[in-house]
């Protein structure tokens, strides 16, 4: 069964860290990997997605990575801001899949001031 | 341009009623989906459609239909509400072909009692 996992299901920093997010996931025939945000009662906004010829994605303070054979791919926030604060979701599209996404459950991030 | 809209944003249903959520994207995207996020968890496929006149299931299709007969819109069906339909429903879409970066509707919260 194909799984996507998050961990930890929360994560505190202080503003200004350095932070990464993991994630992991059971089959490496991926199609590609996305990473969303998702603030309280909203919807989903795609951050990077990383196709499985790539090893990473960047967007302003956001860079992700991949590693297939591992079955890995990270979120590195850089300076991060209270107002990162939000739930990051980890997504991948199989091969052959009509790039259905299998979802993480999310990290819940929290930048204190 | 609007994206993907979904309506109603909230909603409140007996057992046993039955209900439509409306999703639209102006994007002339092929592909669209819906998914449900229950607390704590991450989104799960309901059906997907790669065109218009074609859906298949994904992974919780029981308790729903949906049809397509044009590309700009996809609905949700319910027909016989249950307390375990009780959710968060989100629309996507996505373009054929190249990185097929899904795009996400603002969700329309579900309660069955």
């Amino acid at each position: 069964k194909q799984e996507v996992t998050q961990i930890p299901a929360a994560l505190s920093v202080p503003e200004g860290e350095n932070l990464v997010l993991n994630c992991s996931f059971t089959d490496s025939a991926i199609y590609n990997l996305q990473w969303f945000r998702q603030d309280p009662g909203k919807g989903l906004t795609s951050l990077l997605l990383i196709q499985s010829s790539q090893r990473e994605q960047t967007s302003g303070r956001l860079n992700a990575s991949l590693d297939k054979s591992s079955g890995r791919s990270t979120l590195y926030i850089a300076a991060s801001q209270p107002g990162d604060s939000a739930t990051y979701l980890c997504a991948v599209s199989y091969t052959g899949a009509n790039s259905k996404l299998t979802f993480g459950k999310g990290i819940t991030l929290s930048v204190r001031p | 341009n609007a994206g993907v809209t979904q309506t109603p944003k909230f909603r409140i249903l007996k057992i046993g009623q039955s209900m439509t959520l409306q999703c639209t994207q102006d994007m002339n995207h092929n592909y669209m989906y819906w998914y449900r996020q229950d607390p704590g968890m991450g989104l799960k496929l309901i059906y997907y459609s790669v065109g218009a006149g074609i859906t298949d299931k994904g992974e919780v299709p029981n308790g729903y239909n949906v049809s397509r007969t044009t590309t700009e819109d996809f609905p949700l069906r319910l027909e016989l509400a249950a307390p375990s339909q009780t959710s968060v429903y989100f629309c996507a879409s996505s373009l054929a072909g190249g990185p097929m970066r899904q795009f996400f509707g603002p969700g329309t919260r579900l309660t069955v009692l």
